[in-house]
Parts: C-alpha cells; structure tokens; sequence
C-alpha cells in the first residue's frame, strides 16, 4: 500500500517563480526522503530528513517535516527550466522504502 | 554519469522469450533493489537483497526471478512474461541498515512485452 501521497499531482510555474509540494503518510517514519526523476531517467535522491529534524536546507531545496500531521514539504526556490521532472517523498517501512505518487513539475522558461 | 549502471536499456520480447536484467553498482553497497515503474505511477517495490541474500520479495509473480551473483550485480531473469508487464524495470543500491537509507538508482531497462 503506498504510504506518501503527494500534492499537487502536477505544478506548472514561470522560470524563477518557487515551488512547493506535499507529502502526506501514514505511519510512523525514522526519515523521509525526497527524490527527483527526470523524464526516461532514474530517481536521484536529493535530501533526507530525520524524524526528529523540522526542517532541513540543500541549495534551493528547504524540506520541512511535521510528524505531528504526518506531512513534509518540498520547497524549490527560483526554480530553473532544468527542474522541470517528476519529485517523489519516500518513507521507510524496515529494509522497504515506499515513494508516494509524485508531483510532476514542469517549469517554463 | 549514474553509478549504478544497467543493460540494456531497451529490450523487446515476446512472450515466450526468457531475457535478463543486468544492473552493476561499484559503490560498496550490500543491499540492491529492483523496482517496476509504470508511466505516471511511482516505483513499486520487486525485491531487495541484502548481503546477497534474498530479504523482501513483494509477492512477485514466478516469471521474474532474481538473482545477486555477487555483492556488485544483481539480475533480473525474465520467462514467459505478460503484456502487462511492460515497464521501465529501475535498479538501485544502498547501505544496508533498517532505517530508509538514500538509494542510487540506475536509469532503468525499457521493457515492452509484445
């Protein structure tokens, strides 16, 4: 059973503008992960944060976790063309990792 | 350049074919995954292996079978398959501990059942 559910299913914005994205689950977490697909390639994971982490900065990413409403967000800052791709939360269930449905973001130059 | 490498990238097969998955990770990762995708739809867990050995198998139908040579391959051996079993098949690795750790992903092997 998928554990994330993500929201919007899908984003389209202007080059520059900021992104967010949602991640709902289920159970109880150790850490929650975000991953990144481009069209007809691979994930590439882009953070973890920890359940007992609030929030956690990469670069242009800023993931935040409220375990207390069982929910994450993605924020992509002055989003570019090249993040336009398919982003994916995953939360850990033992050796399982299960990836929710995704939100596609399509970022228009 | 992913560091987890698979072959082929395509591969078209008839139903009655048998065909492999190879996927090879230089990382020193002791736990390997293989995962189905279908368009749209995020990567459904197949199996994983830990230390060479088969830890999770989610209830996969027997015409896929796994197979982990060694602690850098992992195969995917598929017989008589189903048109519904076309997907985009993805490999990944990690370190193998019980929490959710990163996984490197390979950039998946095509596969169109006719």
């Amino acid at each position: 059973s998928q554990q994330g559910e993500e929201d919007p299913q899908a984003l389209s914005i202007q080059e520059g503008e900021n992104a967010t994205m949602n991640c709902s689950y289920k159970t109880s977490i150790n850490n929650l992960q975000w991953y990144r697909q481009n069209s007809g390639r691979g994930l590439v994971h882009l953070i973890l944060i920890r359940s007992n982490e609030r929030e956690k900065h990469s670069g242009r990413l800023r993931v935040t976790l409220d375990t207390s409403k069982k929910s994450s967000s993605l924020l992509i800052t002055a989003s570019r063309a090249a993040d336009t791709a398919s982003y994916f939360c995953a939360t850990d269930g033992g050796f399982k990792t299960i990836f929710g449905a995704g939100t596609r973001l399509f970022v228009k130059a | 350049d992913t560091e987890v490498t698979q072959t082929p990238k395509h591969l078209v097969m008839g139903m009655t074919n048998k065909k492999s998955l190879k996927c090879e990770q230089h990382m020193g990762h002791r736990a390997m995954y293989w995962y189905k995708q279908k368009a749209k739809k995020p990567p459904e867990l197949m199996f994983v292996y830990s230390y060479e050995k088969l830890s999770i198998n989610e209830s996969v139908p027997s015409r896929f079978s796994p197979e982990c040579p060694n602690s850098s391959l992992l195969n995917l051996h598929l017989h008589a398959l189903q048109p519904e079993d076309s997907a985009l098949y993805l490999c990944a690795s990690s370190q193998p501990t019980k929490s959710n750790q990163p996984q490197h992903f390979g950039d998946g092997t095509r596969l169109s059942i006719l």
